[in-house]
């Protein structure tokens, strides 16, 4: 059961383009969304986040875009750069009526900046 | 800038044998939790732990897991009796304050490997 999609394993961006993230989400009651980076051998590291209110966050070169109707966002990183290759997770938290909510994670997408 | 920290990096044990991974949040930080990560599979979410209970729980924390924040700095994950499949990736996380839309933060994650 799949509730965080992301459907690309990998992708390849030459530097200095803009590198474009995908993910999909199934749960309604999803309202918050993070993308994180992972290095191998390393926990993830939080990028940018989304709350289901807004549907554009900007930080830097990053961005992340919320399409509610869709049930879709996306990250956008540009201009891309060497160090950005990694695997990007998304995740997401639910409305649950508690207070301390576990993440669901995608699969995550393999990010490789060519120079 | 604070980090969340784990011990050890690597751990092997036997099947059948007990673990405890430790970690140290974020000192003003109030959430915590566990995720693990099987290698080439999603982070995935075993437990959240507030006010020194635990707030919520997936279907892998089943009772051969425990978790407990002996003092006031320390939050740890108990496995009883591991087994093959939990040969994992473990990784701690804490967020601050009470509105759940706050950022998690994870540490470098404890390898774990059952023989």
């Amino acid at each position: 059961d799949q509730q965080v999609k992301q459907n690309s394993p990998s992708l390849s961006v030459q530097e200095g383009r803009i590198s474009i993230l995908n993910c999909d989400y199934t749960n309604s009651m999803f309202d918050y969304f993070l993308w994180y980076k992972k290095y191998p051998a390393e926990g993830p590291t939080f990028l940018i986040s989304i709350s289901s209110i807004k549907d554009k966050n900007e930080d830097g070169r990053f961005t992340v875009f919320l399409n509610k109707s869709a049930k879709h966002l996306s990250l956008h990183i540009v201009p891309s750069q060497p160090g950005d290759s990694a695997v990007y997770f998304c995740a997401a938290s639910a409305i649950t009526g508690g207070g301390a909510d576990g993440l669901t994670f995608g699969k995550g997408t393999h990010l490789i900046i060519q120079p | 800038e604070p980090e969340v920290t784990q011990t050890p990096s690597h751990q092997v044990t036997q099947m059948g044998q007990e673990v405890i991974l430790r970690c140290v949040p974020i000192s003003n930080h109030l959430y915590f939790y566990w995720y693990r990560q099987i290698l080439g599979q999603k982070v995935e979410f075993l437990v959240s732990f507030y006010n020194n209970e635990i707030s919520e729980k997936s279907e892998i924390f089943d009772d051969q897991f425990s978790v407990e924040r002996p003092d006031g700095s320390n939050f740890t994950l108990k496995i009883r009796s591991t087994k093959l499949e939990d040969s994992a990736m473990y990784f701690c996380a804490s967020r601050n304050r009470g509105r759940r839309q706050e950022t998690q933060y994870f540490g470098p994650g404890t390898r774990l490997l059952v023989l």
